[in-house]
């Protein structure tokens, strides 16, 4: 079984700041891991995943994620926040075998304030 | 390339009566998965369908059920609602390479159960 914390149910920050978004999981194989981001009245969009290799994984909109395997982690991180990026986001991690199904954590809310 | 569909996208329906969902997968997926998001438990995965087969399941009641046609269209029933079925349906579609295939997701079907 899988299992997803986000330390953090809301992040507020001021624009052009740096922010971090806190993911630590738990799972007894082999895990694959996500960030996904949920805009209002929206399905979700993925940010970024981590498969294999570099542990430093780069996404969409500037985002980027560091995967440590001995802290269970996987930290979401943006240097510099914008207005836009005002939204839910949601780490995520599924098995890299057998079960195919996302587990999700509780979801940060970003609020970025001008 | 069109996303995910989703229909209808709000639905309100009173205790008791059954609803059907229906999610239309980006072309080319054969993989459709159903997650419930409500604000006290969050994402919680369903069930999902590959080629018309069910091949895994969430932790839910048998009210809840799924299918999937040859045209990878699926269709999710909620049978003798509850108001705790009141949630953000979120269907989400994936190519064939298994675990490391991006889920997609669609907006989602606001479903009110008063």
């Amino acid at each position: 079984a899988q299992s997803v914390t986000q330390l953090d149910s809301q992040v507020p920050v001021f624009e052009e700041a740096p922010v971090e978004l806190r993911c630590n999981y738990s799972s007894s194989v082999s895990v694959y891991l996500f960030w996904y981001v949920q805009y209002p009245n929206q399905g979700l969009q993925l940010l970024l995943k981590y498969l294999s290799g570099s542990t430093l994984v780069k996404g969409i909109n500037g985002f980027e994620a560091e995967f440590n395997k001995s802290q269970t982690s996987f930290h979401l991180r943006k240097p510099s926040v914008h207005i836009s990026d005002t939204a839910e986001y949601f780490c995520a991690v599924s098995g890299s075998t057998g079960r195919r199904a996302l587990t999700f954590g509780s979801g940060t809310r970003l609020q970025v304030q001008p | 390339k069109a996303g995910v569909t989703q229909t209808p996208r709000y639905l309100i329906k009173t205790r008791g009566q059954q609803v059907t969902l229906s999610c239309s997968p980006i072309s080319g997926h054969r993989s459709v998965s159903w997650y419930q998001q409500t604000p006290g438990q969050g994402l919680q995965f369903l069930f999902e369908y590959f080629s018309e087969t069910q091949r895994n399941k969430g932790n839910f009641p048998g009210r809840f059920s799924g299918r999937q046609f040859s045209n990878s269209r699926s269709e999710m029933n909620v049978s003798t609602l509850e108001l705790g079925d009141s949630a953000l349906y979120l269907c989400a579609s994936r190519g064939d390479r298994g675990n490391t295939d991006t889920q997609y997701f669609g907006p989602g079907t606001r479903l009110t159960v008063l």
